[in-house]
């Protein structure tokens, strides 16, 4: 059974806010939604998570719905450079004791 | 501060010879993880080290690994008598102890 549900692809034009978004209906209640990417041939890159409300760093913004089943990614001014593959993954805290496991994502191109 | 490193970054060998993997976590962290990606597939567990702990070997596919962290710092995967079922992307990450995993750029196994 599929965790998570991402559009195969996605296209934005370079300068513009790349909205991702990301159905993860069967998220229980302590399951926070991870985002990492991948860029061509280098290894996943953490980009932010969050529980249930919106959170925003230096690299992205993240709105989750009020009844958690859904979030979007926002990469406010996407550049050529985040051009990647994008996964969206709920994961319970334990401790660090969490094997991650990605869908298989959205392919992010930006247009320049 | 340095990220997660990994060495060899490509690593070509033929069927039957032994390979080790290094990966460097990132200074501090105690949690170290081991994937694997083969080609347009998602990540697969292998190994999991925390502390002083025994490790979580659940994801190693065949008795051909095995892994080591020395002093709670380096860790060296081992596959013995490749197959070329071996080949793919080993990817390392660390923690500290939190559900955000930092990655290596990865090695690039090719069993010939």
């Amino acid at each position: 059974d599929a965790k998570t549900t991402q559009p195969p692809s996605m296209d934005c034009a370079e300068g513009r806010a790349a909205n991702l978004p990301c159905n993860h209906s069967t998220i229980s209640g302590n399951e926070y939604v991870y985002w990492y990417r991948q860029i061509h041939s280098q290894g996943p890159q953490y980009i932010i998570h969050g529980l249930k409300n919106n959170e925003t760093n230096e690299m992205a913004s993240l709105i989750i719905t009020e009844d958690r089943k859904s979030s979007t990614l926002i990469l406010p001014h996407a550049t050529l450079r985040d051009t990647a593959v994008y996964y969206c993954t709920p994961m319970k805290p334990n401790f660090g004791n969490e094997k991650l496991t990605f869908g298989t994502g959205t392919r992010l191109t930006i247009i320049p | 501060g340095a990220g997660v490193s990994q060495s060899p970054s490509n690593k070509v060998t033929e069927k039957g010879k032994d390979v080790e993997l290094r990966c460097d976590p990132i200074s501090g962290h105690t949690a170290l993880y081991w994937y694997r990606q083969s080609l347009g597939q998602g990540l697969e567990f292998l190994i999991y080290f925390q502390g002083n702990s025994a490790p979580d070997k659940s994801g190693l596919p065949s008795d051909r690994f095995s892994a080591e962290r020395t002093g709670g710092s380096v860790s060296t995967l081992t596959i013995q008598r490749t197959q070329q079922e071996d080949s793919a992307v080993y990817l390392c990450a660390s923690s500290l102890n939190t559900d955000t995993q930092y990655f290596g750029p990865g090695t690039r196994l090719t069993v010939l």
